[in-house]
């Protein structure tokens, strides 16, 4: 079973939708998340931290379910530039070490 | 903000051949830096992790021959790929870890060995 586990999509939506999706993980040692960016060919990006109350950071919304070990993000009134594989990440407590799951990919189409 | 200048961004090399790409910290300190190996629509997979003046820690099923690593100064990482076959082939990436927390990466490699 892989550490972390995503929908690899695609999800193909229509500019100012909302489109949500979620990341597992197996170890419940886990402590810090994560969601990046990722353009084709290109390195990842942070795109934002996640915390266990969930935040927010613009259109784009986290989530931790620590109980359930997964975690979301949503993003709203989704643009062109929103077209990118985003990231899934974990860090394990008393370890630097990131786990990446495989993406999940998002089109936004005109 | 925090910079790794990756090299080279791309290089095709012959088969048996070695190759070398560098990771440079421009404006910080990297006494770590994590080396990842990403194939097409899979995840970025850590090969190994490298301390500054000591030497690495491969992750399992990386073998350390032939994927060298020197972490010879807190600004300079290096992965040398030796002896390169068509397996071989993807994207590198490296991340240096800042201040504990902050993680930034180069912009990879793309290798391709025919």
């Amino acid at each position: 079973r892989k550490e972390v586990e995503q929908d690899p999509g695609p999800f193909n939506v229509p500019e100012g939708a909302t489109v949500a999706f979620n990341c597992t993980y197996s170890n419940s040692a886990s402590q810090s998340f994560f969601w990046y960016r990722q353009d084709c060919r290109k390195e990842p990006k942070l795109l934002m931290s996640v915390y266990s109350s969930g935040n927010e950071d613009g259109r784009f919304t986290a989530q931790l379910n620590r109980a359930s070990q997964y975690i979301s993000l949503l993003i709203r009134d989704s643009k062109l530039s929103d077209s990118a594989t985003y990231l899934c990440v974990v860090r394990y407590f008393n370890d630097y070490k990131l786990s990446f799951g495989a993406g999940t990919t998002v089109t936004v189409r005109a | 903000g925090a910079v790794v200048s990756q090299h080279p961004s791309r290089v095709i090399c012959k088969s048996g051949t070695s190759v070398k790409i560098e990771c440079r910290s421009l404006d910080f300190q990297a006494t770590t830096m994590f080396w990842y190996r990403q194939f097409p629509k899979q995840s970025l997979m850590l090969m190994a992790t490298s301390n500054e003046g000591s030497k690495a820690t491969y992750e399992q099923g990386v073998e350390k021959d032939k994927f060298l690593i020197n972490h010879a100064s807190l600004t300079l990482s290096t992965l040398t790929v030796t002896s390169a076959h068509p397996e071989d082939s993807s994207f590198y990436i490296c991340s240096a870890l800042q201040g504990g927390y902050g993680y930034t990466f180069g912009s990879g490699t793309r290798l391709t060995v025919v």
